[in-house]
Parts: structure tokens; C-alpha cells; sequence
């Protein structure tokens, strides 16, 4: 168990639709970064956020957006969903943000869009 | 920009082979380097880290060495078990940001 919890850890909806997907951190640690695994596209990073303010962002779509909150969980909104945004989504945290830091990977939350 | 080259899978042995996976990187300056494994079913766990030339990560019988000159981290394992089935895969630390890239991941196939 790395610490990190996601929720839900299974989602199925329609195309079109929205979807939330929630991330608490280790305890202590302030920075939070999520990924995207697919078939196609593999593992790729999406955004971190550090202390709450957003750090870095990837391949994000502008359908997708994120934020940090106050208790430091976190909450990645998909909207407009594809068929293609179908994947396995993780969170990871780390304790601050110096690359030698482990990133701490949650379980992931598998989004089927129908 | 950054990125990192697995070896193809899947990789199939039998129980108390040698194990090496390849792994080479493209990347500026001087990036952190990892190993993670995923057990089916699982998230992401880390296997073992470098974060400088000549470093070894090494646990639970993996190692992999930080080889600068040939811009490498193959992980390697002198006997296999059953329960090491898994994909692994190698990333690469972006000291700019943070963000993990990764590999396209390496399924290894155990059987007794």
C-alpha cells in the first residue's frame, strides 16, 4: 500500500459526459502529479500540482482540467469524454518536487466511456 | 526532447533465469533514473533508483546501473521467480519538472 488513495477505482459512463476523479496524497506530501495509461499511448504524464498551485502540465487535453485543493487531495475533471479518453488513470505524490524524490503511485482509476 | 527506449515484450523465462531488460534514455543534463513494476491488477510501484552516473539502484534481487557513456539503465536479475511476472518500467526524471517519462513497459512472463 503506497498511501495514496484514488476514487473511484472503477468508472463507466457515455460519451459526452463528465466525470471526477479523486486523489488524496501520502501524508506530507505536497505535490501531486497524475498520469494517463492507455494501450496507445502508454503512460503519459498530465499535470502536477505542487502546495496547490499548478507546477508543470503535459499532454493534457484542454477537455481535462485539475486542481489542488487546501487539504492537498486532488481532483481531475474530464469533460466532453471520447471513447479514446478510455484508460487507467493514477495519481502518484511525492514529498516536494526535486526530481530524486520517488513519485508514490495510488491504484488508478479505470475510466470505460461507452 | 527527454525520452526512454524499452526493450520489447513480452520477455518469457522460466523460473531461476537471468533476467535483463534493456533500457536507454535520451535526455539534457544529468536526469534521475528508475525502475517500476506493475503486478497485474496494480498501480505503479517503485523497483529501484539511480540519480547519478555510476549509481546502483538495486532491491529484492533487480539491479540496474546508471551508465552515463551509454545512456543506459538495464535492470537485471540473476534468478527469476514466479512472482516477479510482471510489466516493468523505466522513467526518466525531468529536472525541470519533475515529470516521470516513461518507457513503453516490458511484460515478463514467469513459469515454472
Amino acid at each position: 500500500d503506497s498511501g495514496v488513495t484514488q476514487t473511484p477505482k472503477h468508472l463507466i459512463t457515455a460519451t459526452g459526459q463528465r466525470v471526477t476523479l479523486r486523489c488524496s496524497p501520502r501524508s506530507g506530501d505536497l505535490s501531486v502529479y497524475w498520469y494517463q495509461q492507455s494501450l496507445d499511448q502508454g503512460l503519459q504524464f498530465l499535470i502536477q500540482y505542487y502546495n496547490g498551485e499548478e507546477r508543470a502540465k503535459g499532454n493534457i487535453l484542454e477537455r481535462f482540467s485539475a486542481q489542488q485543493f487546501p487539504d492537498l487531495h486532488s481532483e481531475l475533471n474530464l469533460s466532453s469524454l471520447e471513447l479514446g479518453d478510455s484508460a487507467l488513470y493514477f495519481c502518484a505524490s511525492s514529498v516536494v518536487t526535486a526530481s530524486y524524490n520517488e513519485q508514490f503511485f495510488g491504484p488508478g482509476t479505470r475510466l470505460t466511456v461507452l | 526532447g527527454n525520452s526512454v527506449t524499452q526493450m520489447e515484450g513480452p520477455v518469457t523465462l522460466s523460473e531461476e533465469a537471468f533476467l535483463t531488460i534493456n533500457c536507454t534514455y535520451t535526455a539534457t543534463g544529468y536526469p534521475s533514473l528508475f525502475w517500476y513494476v506493475q503486478y497485474p491488477g496494480e498501480g505503479l510501484q517503485l523497483l529501484l533508483k539511480a540519480t547519478k552516473a555510476d549509481d546502483k539502484g538495486s532491491n529484492k534481487g533487480f539491479e540496474a546501473t546508471y551508465r552515463k557513456e551509454t545512456t543506459s539503465f538495464h535492470l537485471e536479475k540473476g534468478s527469476v521467480q514466479v512472482s516477479d511476472s510482471a510489466v516493468y518500467f523505466c522513467a526518466l526524471s525531468d529536472h525541470n519538472t519533475d515529470k516521470l517519462i516513461f518507457g513503453t513497459g516490458t511484460r515478463l512472463q514467469v513459469f515454472p
